[in-house]
């Protein structure tokens, strides 16, 4: 079974710091990297993802960074907002309908 | 626009009954998955589809049922219920397989099986 590995389990970082949330995978197969951000109650939400060919995609505060050769994927978040408080999952597949998930983050970012 | 609506959203249920989770996206999706979600496990795969008619098995697949008659639909069946399929399960819907596209999620249907 081909796993993806998230760290830490949980983060707590104040208001206007930086989060950053790291994932291994195995499958060198894979070639898209998907960062879900969940609220409680509700289903994931796509955040920002990355293919292979890149190591940098930054979309407003969030910037996924991308180490092929160690296969290794980290996400950051700028400037860390209340709001921002979350559960966040990496995941890792050959397709965007066949995902092999992290088992997740709980950021608290305290104000 | 519903977006991936999932219904019911709880359920509790006894050991061996079945039920039939129910999940359908109006955006014109081919690619549909459904994944359980348990504490400290993130997001597993049990089935997914491609397209009406075709189905295939993911990670955890066991004790699970499928199909998918029409592009809209795609509904889960647990035969006999165990407490182990306690969880929340989350359906999830794609336009295409490009990394461009994001995959929907639903908001879940929480099941408790006693």
């Amino acid at each position: 079974q081909q796993q993806v590995k998230q760290s830490p389990q949980s983060l707590i970082v104040q208001k206007g710091g930086i989060s950053i949330i790291n994932c291994a995978y195995e499958n060198t197969a894979f070639d898209y990297f998907p960062w879900y951000q969940q609220f409680p109650g509700k289903g994931p939400a796509l955040l920002i993802a990355i293919r292979p060919d890149v190591s940098e995609k930054k979309e407003g505060r969030f910037t996924i960074s991308f180490n092929k050769s160690a296969k290794q994927f980290s996400l950051h978040i700028m400037d860390s907002q209340p709001g921002d408080s979350a559960t966040y999952f990496c995941a890792g597949g050959i397709s965007n309908y066949k995902l092999t998930f992290g088992k997740g983050t709980l950021l608290t970012v305290n104000p | 626009n519903a977006g991936v609506t999932q219904t019911p959203k709880f359920q509790v249920l006894k050991t061996g009954q079945s039920m039939t989770l129910q999940c359908a996206q109006d955006m014109n999706h081919e690619y549909m998955s459904w994944y359980r979600q348990d504490p400290g496990m993130g997001l597993r795969l049990i089935h997914y589809s491609v397209g009406a008619g075709i189905t295939d098995q993911g990670e955890v697949p066991n004790g699970y049922n499928v199909s998918r008659s029409t592009t809209e639909d795609f509904p889960l069946r647990l035969l006999s219920a165990a407490p182990s399929q306690t969880s929340v399960y989350f359906c999830a819907s794609s336009y295409s397989t490009g990394t461009d596209q994001p995959q929907h999620f639903g908001d879940g249907t929480r099941l408790s099986i006693l």
